[in-house]
């Protein structure tokens, strides 16, 4: 069964708009950890934010934030003044269970128009 | 050097070479990754690592051989491959989840292979 599911393969943004990319998942275990990474053209995989299943607040780092609505089992990440260096491909990802596994969505590719 | 780091970068065989794919962290990690990055698909997870040992092996075709030879080094072995398996293929590492850790995975920057 797919874990990780992410609906948009692409989206577009303009420049200095904030944009949110969706991302849902599936898991029966109580500890996990979701995270979001950006992989530009060159191929690099580059950790954006995490959540874990038990945070109570939503994980914040910069420009990124993470809506984490854990009822839902969604963890969308929302970009806010989008630049044109965030055009890439966006995946959401989970680890766990066990521990040592990641799952992966099949990402979403961002578009920043200037 | 730091982090995770992949060689080489690029590299084209033939269907009857054999090559290697090289993988070192310098991050005291104790599990590896191997995952294969195919156009228009999802991250596919070949195999995983953990303390040398393998953990994972997700019905990965014999052409691919893995090695780790201690938590720091990890190798893909190919021989005969075939056209379609052509991919970026990336290490990763990662540690057991600590208090007041994430637990993410550190990526390379690849290895672009190309089979003719």
């Amino acid at each position: 069964a797919q874990k990780i599911t992410q609906t948009q393969p692409g989206m577009f943004v303009q420049e200095k708009e904030a944009v949110t990319l969706d991302c849902t998942y599936d898991t029966s275990d109580q500890s996990y950890g979701l995270f979001w990474y950006k992989q530009p053209s060159s191929g690099e995989m580059i950790f954006l934010i995490y959540q874990g299943s038990y945070d109570e607040q939503n994980a914040t780092e910069g420009r990124y934030s993470l809506n984490f609505q854990k009822a839902r089992k969604s963890a969308n990440l929302v970009i806010s003044a989008s630049q044109l260096g965030d055009s890439a491909m966006y995946f959401c990802a989970m680890r766990g269970p066990p521990h040592n596994k990641f799952y992966f969505g099949s990402g979403t590719k961002l578009n920043v128009k200037p | 050097e730091t982090g995770v780091t992949q060689t080489p970068r690029h590299l084209v065989m033939g269907m009857t070479n054999k090559k290697s794919l090289k993988c070192e962290q310098h991050l005291g990690h104790n599990a590896m990754y191997w995952y294969k990055q195919s156009a228009k698909k999802p991250l596919e997870l070949m195999f995983v690592y953990n303390f040398k040992e393998q953990t994972e092996n997700n019905s990965v075709p014999s052409r691919f051989s893995p090695e780790c030879p201690n938590s720091s080094h990890l190798f893909l072995h190919l021989h005969t491959l075939q056209p379609e398996d052509s991919a970026l293929y990336l290490c990763a590492s990662s540690q057991e989840l600590l208090a007041g850790r994430t637990g993410e995975l550190f990526f390379g920057e690849g290895s672009r292979l190309t089979v003719l």
